[in-house]
């Protein structure tokens, strides 16, 4: 158990739906990342907050979006959804900001009908 | 473009024969090559975090080394329970982001 934890574990929806994904990262760290993880794309970054703050972003649709709350959990919102976006989310946390071990949580399976 | 390049894609091997899995990096400033472990429809576990060349870690049956252009994942007389996905990942600061960088991974099956 990474002390990452991310809900629903799994949701199903359909298309040009909405929803909203969270993640409590282990106590005390102030980074919190996203990733999606498909079949045919591997591990993407998609975006990273430290401490409420957005820090980097990586290949996220303008479709997503993300924010990092004053209790440092976090919630990703995908909205507009398409077949192509159902992968699994995985949430990771670190301390600090600095280049160092990522501790995933156990994913959000999202299937899109 | 800052690459990680795992091979090989998918190893089989019997139960206490041992190999080694290969991370092949290119990024303009490493900081820090990792690896995990990822079980089906699990999250990625924390393996091991190699920063220098010459560095080598060492967890259970698992030995990590690095040089300036590659890292080796070593399993030693592999058990069934080792079966998994390798994952390995470099932090690359050298762009506008600094993002951690995944290879596709290294699908290892262990038979008893």
């Amino acid at each position: 158990d990474s002390g990452v934890t991310q809900t629903p574990k799994h949701l199903i929806t359909a298309t040009g739906q909405r929803v909203t994904l969270r993640c409590s990262p282990r106590s005390g760290d102030l980074s919190v990342y996203w990733y999606q993880q498909s079949l045919d794309q591997g591990l993407q970054f998609l975006i990273q907050y430290y401490n409420g703050e957005e820090r980097a972003k990586g290949n996220i649709l303008e479709r997503f979006s993300a924010q990092q709350f004053p209790d440092l959990h976090s919630e990703l919102n995908l909205s507009s959804l398409e077949l192509g976006d159902s992968a699994l989310y995985f949430c990771a946390s670190s301390p600090r900001l600095a280049a160092e071990t990522q501790y995933f949580g156990p994913g959000t399976r999202l299937l899109v009908l | 473009e800052d690459q990680v390049t795992q091979s090989p894609e998918a190893l089989r091997l019997q139960e206490g024969e041992s190999s080694s899995l290969n991370c092949s990096y290119t990024v303009s400033g490493l900081r820090g090559l990792f690896w995990y472990r990822q079980d089906p429809g699990k999250g990625p576990e924390f393996l091991f975090t190699l920063y220098s060349a010459g560095e080598e870690k060492e967890k259970e049956r698992l030995k990590a080394t690095l040089t300036k252009k590659e890292s080796f994942l070593h399993i030693t007389a592999p058990k069934p329970e080792d079966s998994a996905t390798y994952l390995c990942a470099v932090y690359d600061y050298g762009g506008a982001t600094n993002k951690l960088i995944f290879g596709t991974g290294t699908l290892l099956a262990v038979q008893p």
